[in-house]
């Protein structure tokens, strides 16, 4: 079954500076990789996706880029802000089963 | 606009007590739907999913159960409960044709 390693597991930044976290799968089948951010004591939103089709989506701060290839992929935030702080996770599934595998997170903190 | 609701928020429940929790999606029909555990500083680890009513699929072996009475409700049950249940416990739904899961408020059950 699909397996998702995500690093690191904590990562402290100064404001303004930027973050990257990764992630690694082992489905070669899997099409589909989100990103979510948890902040404490609530539900994971859902803050930006990519499919196996594109290698790179930006949105504003945030952008994910994919190698299939290698099979990894990855979360960039710049000009990071205090409100970035949370946990971060991203997963990977196929589109056939619709099911999400997630990472283990990564604890991101934002230093004012 | 689609909301998913969750209840109860937080629970404290003895071990070898029964457990009941709701899920409910408004604003769309025929959702996929998902109950995930997420233990202490942990990742989420997917428990049931449902791609219709009375359809309920068992990623892992333990001592929960699932049903979906209606279309756009999810029920996690026990018996019995056991001290390893503790955790947060995360609804989420997703569209027939699509991956993306949305994720509701959680559910902060204590075995005591």
């Amino acid at each position: 079954g699909e397996n998702v390693e995500q690093h690191p597991s904590t990562l402290s930044v100064q404001e303004g500076d930027s973050a990257v976290i990764k992630c690694t799968y082992s489905d070669s089948a899997s099409n589909y990789f989100p990103w979510y951010k948890q902040e404490l004591g609530k539900g994971p939103q859902l803050i930006i996706d990519i499919r196996s089709n594109v290698g790179e989506k930006k949105d504003q701060r945030i952008a994910v880029t994919l190698n299939k290839t290698a099979k990894h992929f990855s979360l960039h935030i710049t000009e990071t802000q205090p409100e970035d702080s949370a946990v971060y996770f991203c997963a990977a599934s196929h589109s056939n089963t619709g099911k999400l595998i997630f990472g283990q997170g990564t604890t991101l903190q934002v230093k004012p | 606009s689609q909301t998913i609701h969750q209840w109860p928020a937080t629970l404290v429940q003895p071990v070898g007590s029964p457990l009941s929790l709701e899920c409910t999606v408004e604003g769309t029909s025929n959702p996929n739907l998902y109950w995930y555990r997420q233990a202490a500083g942990r990742g989420l680890q997917l428990l049931f999913y449902s791609v219709g009513i009375g359809q309920i699929s068992s990623e892992v072996p333990q001592n929960l159960s699932a049903s979906r009475p209606q279309d756009r409700q999810f029920i996690l049950s026990s018996k019995k409960l056991l001290l390893s249940d503790s955790g947060f416990y995360l609804c989420a739904w997703s569209g027939s044709r699509f991956n993306e899961q949305f994720f509701g408020p959680g559910t902060r059950l204590t075995v005591l």
